[in-house]
């Protein structure tokens, strides 16, 4: 059983098109972070999110940790095909130290 | 370049054998993760240290062991390698061990075994 279920886990769009990835649980987690991975490299750090209700914006990127911190979203406006990669995200339960959660990633294709 | 080194990338190995990943953490970090990522289970965290003392564990195997040393670098050992330890092998690191510090990735090694 997943702790963080991502959704879609597959998603095919074509470039200008809107898209949302979500990330949900039932557990509460201290801070959320979302991921972008290239086949064969490593995470890359996009975002960190930490209180209830929070918004950030990164360019054409927006995050949303829900109320409760027991979900998020990533909503990506006019898809490029640069945003083509894995999207993960990653929760930290409080008194786990530093442990990060991943979900099964949401694997993107922009086509142009 | 997120300032978090692997060696080796890649590694190919018999069966039965036994190999040591190495990382070397962000410059300041004092804390270091180990994440295992596989086509099934996707990345799974396997163990933290924080300047040398071991600070969290997750599902590690009992023939893997990890360690931090003093000068921060960290080695990760899998031992009676079996087919099913194929995997990408990431390092993180931290400037802090607790909930709020980010994490960030290595390139990781993959690690083949025939």
């Amino acid at each position: 059983t997943q702790l963080l279920e991502q959704s879609p886990q597959f998603l095919s769009i074509q470039e200008g098109e809107n898209l949302t990835v979500y990330c949900n649980s039932s557990s509460v987690f201290s801070s959320l972070q979302w991921y972008r991975q290239e086949p064969g490299e490593g995470p890359v750090l996009l975002v960190t999110v930490v209180t209830g209700g929070e918004v950030k914006k990164l360019k054409r990127l927006t995050f949303q940790f829900g109320d409760a911190r027991k979900d998020s979203s990533l909503h990506i406006t006019a898809a490029q095909p640069g945003d083509t990669g894995l999207y993960l995200c990653a929760g930290v339960r409080y008194n786990q130290g530093g442990k990060l959660i991943f979900g099964q990633g949401t694997e993107l294709s922009v086509k142009p | 370049d997120s300032g978090v080194t692997q060696t080796p990338k890649h590694l190919i190995t018999a069966t039965g054998q036994r190999v040591t990943l190495r990382c070397s953490p962000r410059s300041g970090d004092l804390s270091v993760y180990w994440y295992q990522q596989s086509l099934d289970q996707g990345l799974q965290f396997l163990i933290q240290y924080y300047n040398g003392e071991e600070r969290a564990k997750g599902n590690i195997l009992e023939r893997f062991s990890a360690q931090q040393f003093p000068d921060l670098h960290s080695e990760l050992n899998l031992s009676s390698l079996e087919l099913g330890d194929s995997a990408l092998y990431f390092c993180a690191s931290s400037v802090g061990a607790g909930v709020r510090y980010e994490q960030y990735f290595g390139p990781g090694t993959r690690l083949t075994v025939t």
